[in-house]
């Protein structure tokens, strides 16, 4: 069974900071990787959708590593604004065919004005 | 575009009721899903449906049955609630049924079983 794993659980940090989290999955069976945002008592939204060893995605404040060859990527956030808090999910598919998602458990990021 | 919409918001059920949660979407997409979120938890797969007409198993569908009633339309019954059902449940669709391809989420039913 394919395991994903996100750490750490919860991060508070203060307004300015910059903070990075991890995502690991197994190299062996590597397909691709995606990172969802969730905010509380809202839907998860796509952040990026990684496939390729090397890859770096950005999204404003927000960008993302891959390394497939060990199995993680990171997260980092440049300055974290308190709209910034909310869940960041990230999910390996369990099959290099379909959409069958495997999701860690998140890491939960406070930030404090 | 509503997107991926889900009623009821809210639901309280008593042990051993039925009901059954409705997911729809808009954007014309083939692929549907239902997941469950529990705190500490990731969301876990309850049912897919990869195509229009096809259903299949996620990681924990015990206890659970699902309907493609149409491209847009997938729901989600519970025959007999049970507290372990206590949970948030999540509807999302992509376009395909394809490892690379965004899913977009619904905004949850949160259900209570007593």
């Amino acid at each position: 069974i394919l395991n994903v794993e996100q750490s750490p659980q919860s991060l508070h940090v203060q307004e300015g900071d910059s903070t990075n989290f991890t995502c690991s999955f197994p190299s062996s069976n590597f397909y691709a990787l995606h990172w969802y945002r969730w905010e509380t008592a809202k839907s998860p939204e796509a952040l990026f959708v990684m496939t390729l060893n090397g890859d770096e995605k950005k999204k404003g404040r927000i960008s993302a590593t891959l390394n497939t060859k060990e199995g993680y990527s990171y997260l980092y956030i440049k300055g974290s604004q308190p709209e910034d808090s909310a869940t960041y999910l990230c999910a390996s598919p369990a099959l290099r065919q379909g959409g069958k998602l495997i999701f860690g458990q998140g890491t939960e990021l406070s930030v404090k004005p | 575009n509503a997107g991926v919409t889900q009623t009821p918001k809210f639901q309280v059920l008593k042990t051993g009721q039925s009901m059954t949660l409705q997911c729809a979407q808009d954007m014309n997409h083939n692929s549907m899903y239902w997941y469950r979120q529990d705190p500490g938890m990731g969301l876990r797969l309850i049912y897919y449906s990869a195509s229009e007409g096809t259903t299949d198993k996620g990681e924990v569908p015990n206890g659970y049955n699902v309907s493609r009633l149409n491209k847009r339309e997938f729901s989600l019954r519970l025959e007999s609630a049970a507290p372990s059902q206590t949970s948030v449940y999540f509807c999302a669709s992509s376009e395909v049924w394809d490892h690379t391809d965004t899913q977009y989420f619904g905004p949850g039913t949160r259900l209570t079983v007593l």
